[in-house]
C-alpha cells in the first residue's frame, strides 16, 4: 500500500545528543513537510521541501535540519541546540496542491 | 500572516446529535482547505479536502463548506457515534507559500 513511514514511533535523546527521525513515502510525492505538536496545541511546521535538494525553514526551524537527497526520503535531525525538543513529530507529503497533503503515523520524542 | 482558528475548543455531546465544528482563517489567498481527524496519540487523517473554487465536499456523514470571501469554514457531523470522538483539525494551503496552516483543532467527545 502507499504511504508515508515514520521510524522509530518512540525516541529517546539525551542531553547534547543529536537524533535523526526518519520519514519515507512512497506516493511518488514531490512535497514533504515535518510539523511539531505540543500537547494541546496545533500542529507547527519546523521545514518543508518541495522538490529533491531544495528545502525551506517553516515557523520553527531553529535547532533542527533536514536533508533531501532522493524524493522518497524526507530526515529530520534534532539537534543539540534544540532545547525543548520533547514534542510529537509529524511528517507529512503532498503532489499537486490540489490533492491535499497526506500525513505518517507520527514520532514522540522524549528526553532522558 | 495567515492565521486560522477552531471553535469551540473542545465539545461533549451525547450520541445520535448533529455538530457543527467551525474554522476561520485571516487571509482567503487559499489554494484549499483540508480537514483531518486525529486520534490520541496517532497521526493525521484526512477526512475532506475542499478546493477554493469548490463550496462544500461531502463524505458519509461529514459535510464541510467553504466560503472564502468570509474566511470560514464548517464541518457538519450528522447522527454522531462514540466512534467520531477524537479531535477535528482545520488547515489552509497558502496561496502564496505553498505552506500549510493548522488551526488548534475541537476536541470532540461523543457519550453514549
Amino acid at each position: 500500500d502507499g504511504g508515508i513511514t515514520q521510524s522509530p514511533k518512540y525516541l529517546f535523546r539525551k542531553e547534547g545528543q543529536n537524533v535523526t527521525l526518519s520519514c519515507e513515502q512512497n506516493l511518488n510525492h514531490d512535497a514533504m513537510y515535518w510539523y511539531r505538536q505540543d500537547p494541546g496545541q496545533g500542529l507547527r511546521l519546523i521545514y518543508y521541501s518541495q522538490i529533491v535538494n531544495d528545502f525551506q525553514k517553516g515557523d520553527i526551524a531553529e535547532g533542527y535540519s533536514v536533508s533531501r537527497e532522493k524524493k522518497e526520503s524526507f530526515p529530520l535531525t534534532v539537534t543539540s541546540a534544540q532545547k525543548n525538543p520533547t514534542a510529537f513529530y509529524l511528517c507529512a507529503s503532498s503532489t499537486e496542491l490540489e490533492q491535499g497533503v497526506h500525513f505518517g503515523d507520527g514520532t514522540r520524542l522524549s528526553i532522558l | 500572516k495567515q492565521e486560522v482558528t477552531q471553535i469551540p475548543a473542545a465539545l461533549s455531546v451525547p450520541e445520535g446529535e448533529n455538530l457543527v465544528l467551525n474554522c476561520s482563517f485571516t487571509d482567503s489567498a487559499i489554494y484549499n482547505l483540508q480537514w483531518f481527524r486525529q486520534d490520541p496519540g496517532k497521526g493525521l487523517t484526512s477526512l475532506l479536502l475542499i478546493q477554493s473554487s469548490q463550496r462544500e465536499q461531502t463524505s458519509g456523514r461529514l459535510n464541510a463548506s467553504l466560503d472564502k470571501s468570509s474566511g470560514r469554514s464548517t464541518l457538519y457531523i450528522a447522527a454522531s457515534q462514540p466512534g467520531d470522538s477524537a479531535t477535528y483539525l482545520c488547515a489552509v494551503q497558502n496561496y502564496n507559500t505553498d505552506k500549510l496552516i493548522f488551526g488548534t483543532g475541537t476536541r470532540l467527545q461523543v457519550f453514549p
